[in-house]
């Protein structure tokens, strides 16, 4: 079954504490992309990535990493989470970037 | 900057009731508008894909249309199934530093509620 698939679903964690979301895809996309999802603010694209070890800030980088080094996974590193990185992170993926994306299922992330 | 702006924030239609969702942007060379669904505790999941000013494409009750300033979801008989929250989002074919095309920006979308 084509699909993306992130890991944990739900984490709840502490200021400070390095914390890595896996999104990973067998469709063998070359587009991958991060957003976060907040209530009055829809969804904004974090990081994306046209192909291996090619990466782009999207709207809202500050605070986040990522990494491309096989096409099927597309980590979200938070290296030192702060409670305004609480929410619902999404990653998706497509063959173009201007092509359908297929959405994972969300990793609902707080930070206390 | 691109933008995107959709409008109502919510909408409430009876069954068979017909209207329309309209998306309105701004985007440095348009490569492609995009239309999403979204149920509640899942990700979005895709519609559409319309690339130029004049294009329409259909499915099932969804007919999406596109000018060059907007584009509209028109929603026709819509039953109680078809309530769900419609993201619409743009990619530009240059970001502000000239270069990449592969950021995407979407509205914050309609909740559209269809009742019995």
């Amino acid at each position: 079954e084509a699909q993306v698939t992130q890991n944990p679903r739900y984490l709840i964690t502490v200021t400070g504490k390095k914390l890595t979301v896996t999104c990973s895809q067998n469709m063998n996309h070359e587009y991958m992309s991060w957003y976060r999802q907040d209530p009055g603010l829809g969804l904004r694209q974090i990081y994306y990535s046209m192909n291996v070890e090619v990466t782009d800030k999207g709207d809202v980088p500050e605070g986040y990493k990522v990494s491309r080094k096989e096409k099927r996974n597309f980590p979200l590193i938070l290296e030192s989470p702060s409670p305004n990185q609480t929410s619902l992170y999404f990653c998706a993926s497509s063959f173009l970037p201007q092509g359908e994306q297929y959405f994972g299922p969300g990793t609902r992330l707080t930070v206390t | 900057e691109d933008q995107v702006t959709q409008s109502p924030e919510a909408l409430r239609l009876q069954e068979g009731e017909s209207s329309s969702l309209n998306c309105s942007y701004t985007v440095s060379g348009l490569r492609g508008l995009f239309w999403y669904r979204q149920d509640p505790g899942k990700g979005p999941e895709f519609l559409f894909t319309l690339y130029s000013a004049g294009e329409e494409k259909e499915k099932e009750r969804l007919k999406a249309t596109l000018t060059k300033k907007e584009s509209f979801l028109h929603i026709t008989a819509p039953k109680p199934e078809d309530s769900a929250t419609y993201l619409c989002a743009v990619q530009g074919r240059l970001d502000a530093g000239g270069t990449s095309y592969g950021k995407l920006t979407f509205g914050q979308g309609t909740i559209l509620t269809v009742h019995p």
